[in-house]
């Protein structure tokens, strides 16, 4: 079965650099979540799209945003990336039947240097 | 606000034993809790949910949990521990009624053949 899919798995940047982070959703699903995760830490949630609308924003930084195509993929942008943001980046998604199971991508492993 | 607590960042077993690791939540309404389980270099995959119903909810892999209101507990079990079983295990618990969870900090169980 296809699965959330997150591109690159690894990336390695610069401070004050920017950085894409690309998830692609499984199909059908309405619902898509951004998660970061620091070394040694639990999944920190930064922000949801419904519908390729905005529905929640939890601590994501000024300098990061994110937005969800029309083909449902969603794209996380980070700009003047600082050495504290060096972490795994997950997506997840979810269909709005079973809102409470959330599938997650391998994630993206993002290095600030 | 919403949380769950995981009293402990270890779990140690043998195999063929069974193995508890410790949930205990903090909500205010009913509560959506949910247990994920992450390989190394994976992303989270669920493992079961208890939203309303019976107190023991069967999930994934042979795991259940027993939700105990009177102890606000929400532990994750399971009759005999599997080697594979090693991994880290966040409890989960959704924020209002939003789609946001909140994860635990995380037990590491270590099954011992």
């Amino acid at each position: 079965a296809a699965g959330v899919i997150q591109s690159p798995r690894h990336l390695i940047k610069e401070k004050r650099e920017t950085a894409t982070l690309k998830c692609y959703p499984i199909p059908r699903h309405d619902t898509v979540y951004w998660y970061q995760q620091g070394p040694g830490q639990d999944p920190q949630f930064l922000i949801s799209f419904y519908e390729k609308m905005q529905s929640d924003k939890g601590s994501i930084p000024d300098r990061f945003s994110a937005q969800q195509f029309s083909d449902y993929h969603s794209e996380l942008n980070m700009s003047s990336l600082e050495l504290g943001d060096s972490a795994l980046y997950f997506c997840a998604s979810s269909f709005t039947g079973e809102g409470e199971k959330l599938f997650f991508g391998s994630g993206t492993q993002l290095s600030v240097l | 606000a919403q949380s769950v607590a995981q009293p402990e960042d270890q779990v140690n077993v043998a195999e063929g034993n069974p193995l508890t690791v410790k949930c205990t939540y903090s909500v205010s309404g009913n509560p959506y809790l949910f247990w994920y389980v992450q390989y190394p270099n994976r992303g989270l995959q669920f493992l079961l949910k208890y939203i309303t119903g019976d107190n023991l909810v069967k999930g994934s892999y042979g795991f259940e949990a027993e939700f105990n209101k009177s102890q606000t507990s929400f532990h994750l079990k399971k009759p005999s521990a599997l080697v594979s079983d090693s991994a880290l295990y966040f409890c989960a618990v959704r924020e209002g009624n939003t789609d946001k969870l909140i994860f635990g900090t995380g037990t590491r169980l270590q099954v011992f053949p």
